[in-house]
């Protein structure tokens, strides 16, 4: 089935540490994006990126790598300079249709700073 | 910069009444999309119904409606015979041509029976 994988769907970590949140996509799109959503908050662009070997910062960057080596793959690392990483991360998808392209989305992964 | 408002954290209806649930947005480009998600408690977006800037028609999927009042910068969603299931929180979202997509905050709705 074509789709968007996210893993894992929760993840704990302490301090200091890195982590990085996989994204895959199957559904052949070019643009693919990072959201991050806080409780009782809407969803705020982190990173995207339209076309392999490139992506542009969102909304909140800050603290945030990604890269784009394939065109199905769309990796974040939340390094230790995010100050508040505890969150909802939501992965997604789109052909770059414009104004008109609906965006397809992963099941989430949940992070969690201890 | 483009921007989406919800104005109702929460609203409660019915088993079988209608709701609106509320939506403003705010930009200078005259191409854009706007889109209504719906979030369950498990977290994944559901796509529910798209309206562009250019269709005259309001857009209608199933028990979806959009009421769309371009005019007013309005994109209203209408669930017409609500279920148990429609509980969960409802996203209201715009595109512009760039195709990234702004979030509002979102409502809450709670079905009972």
């Amino acid at each position: 089935d074509g789709g968007i994988t996210q893993s894992p769907k929760y993840l704990f970590r302490k301090e200091g540490q890195n982590v990085t949140l996989s994204c895959e996509q199957n559904l052949n799109h070019d643009a693919m994006y990072w959201y991050r959503q806080d409780p009782g908050q809407g969803l705020r662009l982190i990173y995207y990126s339209q076309i392999v070997n490139d992506f542009q910062k969102g909304d909140i960057a800050e603290g945030y790598s990604v890269s784009r080596e394939k065109k199905e793959s769309f990796p974040l690392t939340v390094t230790s300079a995010q100050k508040n990483p505890t969150a909802f991360y939501l992965c997604a998808s789109s052909t770059l249709a414009g104004a008109s392209g609906e965006l397809f989305f992963g099941e989430g992964s949940r992070l969690t700073v201890l | 910069a483009q921007k989406i408002t919800q104005t109702q954290p929460g609203m409660f209806v019915q088993e079988k009444e209608a709701v609106t649930l509320d939506c403003t947005y705010d930009t200078s480009d005259p191409s854009y999309g706007l889109f209504w998600y719906k979030q369950p408690s498990s977290g994944e977006m559901i796509f529910l119904i798209y309206q562009g800037s250019y269709d005259q028609q309001n857009a209608t999927e199933g028990r979806y409606s959009l009421n769309f009042q371009k005019a007013r910068k309005s994109a209203n969603l209408v669930i017409s015979a609500s279920q148990l299931g429609d509980s969960a929180m409802y996203f209201c979202a715009m595109t512009l041509s760039d195709s990234t997509l702004t979030f509002g905050k979102g409502t809450m709705l709670l079905v009972s029976p």
